[in-house]
């Protein structure tokens, strides 16, 4: 199973809604989970089972899904929301990542 | 808390062997399947492999097969990744994590640099 990330960059203002895309080359069953990453860090999971917001996460991330589409919408960006995001299947191995989104501060 | 530590890294010649180590505390690690999962510099994630809790399936990324072996120890609470035939290519940071229901991995180690170079 392929995941497609778009875009691949991302620049954006703090106070922007921003939506990053992930799809999947077949039927993923919802098995998909977000992740954020910072420089030198390791992933920090935001939502998984495509929509299901991780506790702690701040409720301004959400994620949605359309058949093989999955979305990540974070609603009013904040300042520490400025990271790498990826989107990884579960539904069969290998388990592989999106290719990543990097948002950046316009 | 719950922790997962890395190590294990350092530099290799290619064709060369490593053993990572991840050493996991703060929760019934016996229970959980784990993962490793990889990052080249400058570029993202990869899924490398996963063990689950008792053993009874284990997967790699057709990349490894054959030169990785990953195995995990309840007792001590650790998960290993055997590396061999490492090639330059196999050069990232080796992340240790932990799979949650719900299908996600919650929690991760800080990571530990593999270099493969002459």
């Amino acid at each position: 199973i392929q995941l497609t990330q778009s875009p691949a960059f991302l620049s954006a203002s703090v106070g922007d809604r921003v939506t990053i895309t992930c799809r999947a080359s077949q039927g993923i069953s919802s098995y998909l989970a977000w992740y954020q990453q910072k420089p030198g860090k390791a992933p920090k999971v935001l939502i998984y089972s495509a929509s299901t917001l991780q506790s702690g996460v701040p409720s301004r991330f959400s994620g949605s899904e359309s058949g093989t589409e999955f979305t990540l919408t974070i609603s009013s960006l904040q300042p520490e929301d400025f990271a790498t995001y990826y989107c990884q299947q579960f539904t069969s191995n290998p388990y592989n990542f999106g290719q990543g989104t990097k948002l950046e501060i316009k | 808390d719950v922790q997962l530590v890395e190590s294990g890294g350092g530099l290799v010649k290619p064709g060369g062997s490593l053993r990572l180590s991840c050493a996991a505390s703060g929760f019934t690690f016996s229970v959980y399947s784990v993962h490793w999962v990889r990052q080249a510099p400058g570029k993202g994630l990869e899924w490398v492999s996963s063990i689950s809790s008792t053993s009874d399936y284990i997967y790699y990324t057709d990349s490894v097969k054959g030169r990785f072996t990953i195995s995990r120890d309840n007792a001590k609470n650790s998960m290993y990744l055997q590396m061999s035939g490492l090639r330059a290519e196999d050069t990232a940071v080796y992340f240790c994590a932990r799979e949650a229901s719900g299908s996600r991995l919650d929690y991760w180690g800080q990571g530990t640099q593999v270099t493969v170079s002459s």
